[in-house]
């Protein structure tokens, strides 16, 4: 079973530039969370998903960060326009149920804004 | 709020000695707690966890973690390092139908040959 991954693995980009993450789950978990480490923080829990729909996004740190999960498959999370600030890795994970001990991450995708 | 505490960010132990990494919890109510673990390049593992049911929880390679309530602690230990135990500890709590995953800042062990 291949587990849950992520692209890319790392991202430079600029100030003010967008950029896209993308995140594939396991096969048939119907859960999608997304987690981010700022340097030097402790990773933060950011949104989760059921199938296409955002459960909880109260983690989201401002408007700039849009997540989507269309069709209830791989999730995108995009910041448009990135700031200094958004620099960090971003985890997904992904679970079959609710229960938070089932959750499997992925590798992450670093994030680097100049 | 439930949240985790991780003393001492980097860790150094000898080969084959134990293994301590400490993590104080606090919860409003009865937690879940967690020892996830992070290779180099890899995604976050589950080590261990701890819901409610045995005080002692075993793990994986050679891991386990005791939960204290009354010191409000969930140390990770293991009884003889190996080199392949190099890599980042995660102590993380969460509440019972909560989803969220609250992290604690993590132990970067390193084991000396």
């Amino acid at each position: 079973e291949a587990g849950v991954t992520q692209f890319p693995s790392h991202s430079v980009i600029e100030k003010g530039q967008t950029v896209t993450l993308r995140c594939d789950p396991i096969s048939g978990h119907d859960n999608l969370y997304w987690y981010r480490r700022v340097m030097g923080k402790e990773i933060k829990f950011l949104l989760h998903f059921v199938k296409e729909s955002k459960q909880d996004e109260s983690g989201m740190p401002n408007n700039r960060f849009l997540a989507e999960r269309t069709g209830g498959t791989y999730s995108t999370l995009k910041v448009q326009p990135a700031e200094l600030e958004d620099s960090g890795v971003y985890f997904c994970a992904s679970s079959r149920t609710r229960m938070v001990n089932e959750q499997f991450f992925g590798p992450g995708t670093r994030l680097t804004v100049l | 709020a439930q949240s985790v505490t991780q003393l001492d960010s980097h860790v150094s132990v000898s080969e084959g000695t134990p293994v301590l990494l400490r993590c104080n919890y606090s919860s409003s109510y009865s937690p879940s707690l967690f020892w996830y673990v992070q290779h180099p390049n890899k995604g976050l593992q589950l080590l261990l966890k701890y819901t409610s049911a045995a005080t002692l929880v075993k793990g994986i390679n050679g891991f386990e973690a005791e939960f204290k309530k009354s010191e409000t602690s969930f140390h990770l230990t293991k009884p003889s390092a190996h080199m392949s135990d190099a890599a980042e500890y995660f102590c993380v709590v969460t509440v019972y139908g909560n989803n969220r995953l609250a992290f604690g800042k993590g132990n970067q062990v390193v084991v000396i040959p």
